[in-house]
């Protein structure tokens, strides 16, 4: 079962400068998790919505926002770009019938972003 | 504070030869383990997971992990690697209860040799 896509593939953008990244879950898949990717690293947790709702967040300043709609898209909002927000940043969406943790996650492509 | 530790960066094996990747996890309770594949260019996919129950747990491609409580350990095992197993390999433990969610581990690259 796959079908989470991510957009845009790149992007490259400057120091201080504000992105928005998208992601579009399967039909039906209530829960979706933002992850970062470093070079080398495992993927970090940044926060979960579930309905539209955050639920959990890691441990990640409040420059990194989420928003989840209606339709199982949703985006993740960097501001004020620092250079060690290169990385790939995935998204993960899941059919848990409620926030949780410790069901199937289905992982998009990811976008690779790029900080100058 | 759970973590995950994958000890070996990169393994490199014989095609057709048998495959156990490490994993170790700290948790205070009984965890929600995974592993996940990630070739290039690609997100994750699942291979398998555990929850409760039976600690040899089936996944996908003829993986198999074994939870081991007293070794806080859930390692990846493969009879039998095939050239299109090579990618990276990571482990994660995950929670529902407080700020620790899903946790992953710093990942394992596999490399096959002909």
């Amino acid at each position: 079962e796959t079908g989470v896509t991510q957009s845009p593939t790149h992007l490259i953008k400057t120091r201080g400068q504000q992105v928005t990244l998208r992601c579009s879950s399967q039909s039906g898949h209530n829960t979706v998790s933002w992850y970062q990717q470093a070079l080398g690293q495992g993927p970090q947790f940044i926060f979960q919505y579930y309905r539209e709702e955050e639920n959990g967040r890691g441990n990640f300043p409040p420059r990194f926002s989420g928003l989840q709609f209606p339709n199982y898209s949703s985006e993740l909002n960097v501001n004020a770009l620092e250079l060690d927000d290169s990385a790939l940043y995935l998204c993960a969406s899941s059919p848990a019938g409620r926030a949780s943790f410790a069901d199937t996650q289905y992982f998009g492509p990811g976008t690779r972003l790029t900080v100058l | 504070a759970q973590s995950v530790t994958q000890p070996d960066i990169h393994i490199t094996v014989s095609e057709g030869a048998s495959l156990e990747l490490r994993c170790n996890y700290s948790y205070g309770a009984t965890p929600y383990l995974f592993w996940y594949v990630q070739s290039p260019g690609q997100g994750l996919q699942l291979l398998l997971k555990y929850f409760s129950g039976d600690t040899l747990v089936q996944g996908i491609k003829g993986f198999e992990a074994e939870f081991k409580r007293s070794q806080s350990s859930f390692n990846l095992r493969k009879p039998s690697v095939h050239w299109s197993d090579a990618a990276e390999y990571f482990c994660a433990v995950g929670s529902n209860f407080g700020n620790e969610k899903l946790t992953f581990g710093t990942g394992t690259r596999l490399t096959i040799i002909p």
